[in-house]
């Protein structure tokens, strides 16, 4: 069974638009955190949220607990925002589930 | 800005080997973890680690794993013998503060090939 489901699987934009990668999970959690591995492996964390809304750059996150769903999205898409974008959650055992991830390219 | 390091980069080793893979944390990070990813697959959760001792772990985390922080520094994942299947990227990580639902830093992984 999968405890973080992500969608979509894989995204092609033009460069400049607006994005959105979303998160369902199942399991109660303490944090969702939103993660961005680049094409060398490198894992890099974007946000950590347990409620509302935080904003850094062209990135937003959301997450609403209630529904258990979290977005990213990416203003004014970039071809260095190409990457895949993971959700990962800890719930309050300090385990962590991951999503499969979401590969996006931007094209110039 | 500190960061996570991992050594080594790469490792290759015989299966049925012991391998033991090196990570040295943010130094006042208190909480570590393990994660693998299996290449084309999703990251892991293997283990968790706090104040010297397991404070979570996974299914795949079976007796051929052990995780130590010998010299308080450093903090290994061995692998005791090596099976084709833990072929993978190994990371570790620990969050920013006290607490694991902190923003968590990344080591760079070692990519593990089991032969």
């Amino acid at each position: 069974k999968n405890e973080v489901e992500q969608s979509p699987q894989n995204l092609t934009a033009q460069e400049g638009e607006f994005i959105t990668i979303n998160c369902s999970y199942s399991v109660g959690i303490s944090a969702l955190h939103w993660l961005q591995q680049h094409p060398g492996g490198g894992i890099v964390s974007l946000f950590m949220l347990s409620s509302g809304k935080k904003k850094h750059g062209r990135l937003i996150a959301t997450i609403n607990i209630q529904e258990k769903h979290s977005s990213l999205h990416i203003t004014a898409s970039h071809p260095r925002d190409s990457a895949v974008y993971i959700c990962a959650v800890g719930n309050t055992g300090n385990q962590f589930y991951f999503g499969t991830g979401t590969s996006l390219t931007v094209i110039p | 800005e500190p960061e996570v390091t991992q050594t080594p980069s790469h490792q290759v080793t015989q299966m049925g080997q012991e391998v033991i893979l090196r990570c040295v944390p943010i130094s006042n990070h208190l909480y570590f973890y393990w994660y693998r990813q299996i290449l084309g697959q999703k990251v892991e959760f293997l283990v968790s680690f706090y104040n010297n001792e397991i404070s979570e772990k996974s299914e795949i985390f079976d007796d051929q794993f052990s995780v130590e922080r010998p010299d308080g520094s450093n903090f290994t994942l061995k692998i005791r013998s090596t099976k084709l299947e833990d072929s993978a990227m190994y990371f570790c990580a620990s969050p920013s503060w006290a607490s694991p639902d902190n923003e968590q830093f990344f080591g760079p992984g070692t990519r593990l090939t089991v032969l």
